[in-house]
């Protein structure tokens, strides 16, 4: 089992960067049975997948994604943390940490409850 | 990759079946026996309901059935109760380490 959930800003800049936690409860994170993700869905549109990272630190990143993204892991925290740069208005979504059983979220097990983050200018 | 395309809406009446799309592509969908599907209530997470094109986690009722057919593949919720009202999204391994969605299908129990 595992409980996540999302913390960080609920508004930021264009053009700045957005950091966001995802602490996580329960130990199949770190034991390696789950991976961690971030899944975001804009307003209007469907879900997104960001990337994911496994307890070792191996990364997995959305292509269209990758130049801005950097997903890390704080073993000693039990969490994953979301970087993405470049902020725009595009990038308005609610983001869901996650868990996963595969390299990538094929199925997605585990959601946290998501959080609205607004890219104003 | 582009999204997976789902028809925005669908609706069924009580205790009937209704059936939801998700056409992809032979670069996903049809390339794979990985789509899986979620059901998400307003404000809510969403929630698995299949995976592996077939397959259900424990707990989802076997109302809820999926199936797949060339790049397209379907959910079906049979014997619909007001709490299936929902949207549902699909998604598939799209090859090289990459997922995608498609846009997300409102339903209506009428």
């Amino acid at each position: 089992q595992l409980h996540l959930q999302e913390s960080g800003p609920g508004l930021v800049k264009s053009s700045e960067t957005l950091s966001l936690t995802c602490p996580v409860s329960g130990d199949s994170f770190i034991s390696g049975t789950y991976y961690g993700a971030l899944i975001r869905r804009p307003p209007g549109k469907g879900l997104e997948w960001i990337g994911s990272v496994y307890h070792s630190g191996t990364t997995y990143y959305n292509p269209s994604l990758r130049s801005r993204v950097s997903i890390s892991v704080d073993t000693s925290k039990n969490q994953f943390s979301l970087k993405l740069t470049s902020l725009t208005a595009t990038d308005t979504a609610v983001y869901y940490c996650v868990g996963h059983r595969l390299v990538v979220p094929i199925a997605v097990d585990f959601w946290g409850p998501g959080t609205l983050v607004t890219v104003s200018s | 990759q582009s999204a997976l395309t789902q028809p925005p809406s669908a609706s069924g009446s009580l205790g009937q079946s209704v059936t939801i799309s998700c056409t992809g592509t032979s670069r996903d969908v049809g390339g794979y026996n990985y789509v899986s599907w979620y059901q998400q209530h307003p404000g809510k997470a969403p929630k698995l309901m299949i995976y592996e094109v077939t397959k259900r986690p424990s707990g989802v009722p076997d109302r809820f059935s999926g199936s797949k057919s060339a790049n397209t593949a379907s959910l079906t919720v049979s014997g619909l109760q007001a709490e299936d009202e929902a949207e549902y999204h699909c998604s598939s391994y799209g090859g090289s380490n990459n997922v995608i969605f498609g846009g997300g299908t409102n339903l209506t129990v009428l």
